[in-house]
C-alpha cells in the first residue's frame, strides 16, 4: 500500500537492550522526521532528515540514533534502551520545508522494562 | 521551555453544538500555525492551518482564528459531530530551530450524541 507505514506497531524490550523502529514511506517526500508522543507533552521532534544521508537532531535526540541510506527508509535506533523511551514513536513525512504539513504513520508503541 | 500551550487536556461537549480548542504560543516569530488530529491507534493527520497575515481560516465546520497580540489561536468545530471525538494538536514551525515543528500538549475532545 502507498503510504507511509512503521513497525513493529509494538514493541516490548528491556532496558539496556538495543531497538530498531522501521520507517519506509512511499512517496518519494524529501524529508522525513521521527517523533515521540509522552502526555502532557504532545509531539517531540527527535531527529528529521533533509535528504538522503542529511540527518539533524531535533529537541530530544540523545540516546536515538538515525540513518538514511535510502530516501524512503529511516529508521531510528535506541542504542541502549532506557525506561524513560517507553512512549508512542511516530515516524512523518513531507515533501518540501520543514513548515509544511506532515503525513504521519500509524505509530509504535514501545514499552521499556 | 514549550513554546505552543494547550491548557486544557480535554473538552466535552454535546453533538450539535460549538466547540472551540485553544492554544496559546510564546514565540512572537511563529508566523505559521498548523492543526492535527488524532484518533487512537492512529497517527495525526493535518486538519488546517492558518498564516499570520491572516486572522481567520475556514474549511467546512472547521474555523482557526489566530489573534496575533495576545499570541493565542483557536480551533472552532460548527456544529460537532461524534466523529469529531479526537486528541486536537496545534503546532507552529519554530525558525530559531530549521522551522522544525514545535507541538502542543493536546486537547482530547469528546462528542457526546
Amino acid at each position: 500500500d502507498a503510504g507511509i507505514t512503521q513497525s513493529p506497531r509494538y514493541k516490548i524490550t528491556e532496558t539496556g537492550r538495543q531497538v530498531t523502529l522501521m520507517c519506509h514511506q512511499t512517496w518519494s517526500h524529501s524529508y522525513m522526521f521521527w517523533y515521540r508522543q509522552d502526555l502532557g507533552h504532545g509531539l517531540r521532534l527527535i531527529y528529521y532528515s533533509a535528504a538522503a544521508d542529511i540527518t539533524d537532531k531535533g529537541e530530544v535526540p540523545d540516546g536515538y540514533v538515525v540513518s538514511r541510506s535510502k530516501t524512503e527508509n529511516f529508521p531510528l535506533t535506541l542504542e541502549s534502551a532506557t525506561r524513560s523511551q517507553t512512549s508512542v514513536y511516530f515516524c512523518a513525512s513531507s515533501e518540501g520545508s520543514l513548515n509544511e504539513k506532515l503525513f504521519f504513520g500509524s505509530g509504535t508503541q514501545l514499552s521499556v522494562l | 521551555d514549550q513554546q505552543v500551550k494547550q491548557n486544557s487536556p480535554s473538552l466535552s461537549v454535546q453533538e450539535g453544538r460549538i466547540s472551540i480548542l485553544n492554544c496559546d504560543y510564546t514565540n512572537s516569530m511563529f508566523d505559521y500555525f498548523l492543526w492535527y488530529k488524532k484518533y487512537p491507534a492512529e497517527g495525526p493527520t493535518f486538519l488546517i492551518s492558518i498564516s499570520s497575515i491572516k486572522d481567520k481560516n475556514e474549511d467546512g465546520r472547521f474555523t482557526v482564528f489566530l489573534n496575533k497580540s495576545a499570541k493565542h489561536l483557536s480551533l472552532h468545530i460548527v456544529p460537532s459531530q461524534p466523529g469529531d471525538s479526537a486528541v486536537y494538536f496545534c503546532a507552529a514551525p519554530r525558525k530559531n530551530a530549521g522551522n522544525m515543528l514545535t507541538f502542543g500538549g493536546g486537547t482530547r475532545l469528546m462528542v457526546k450524541p
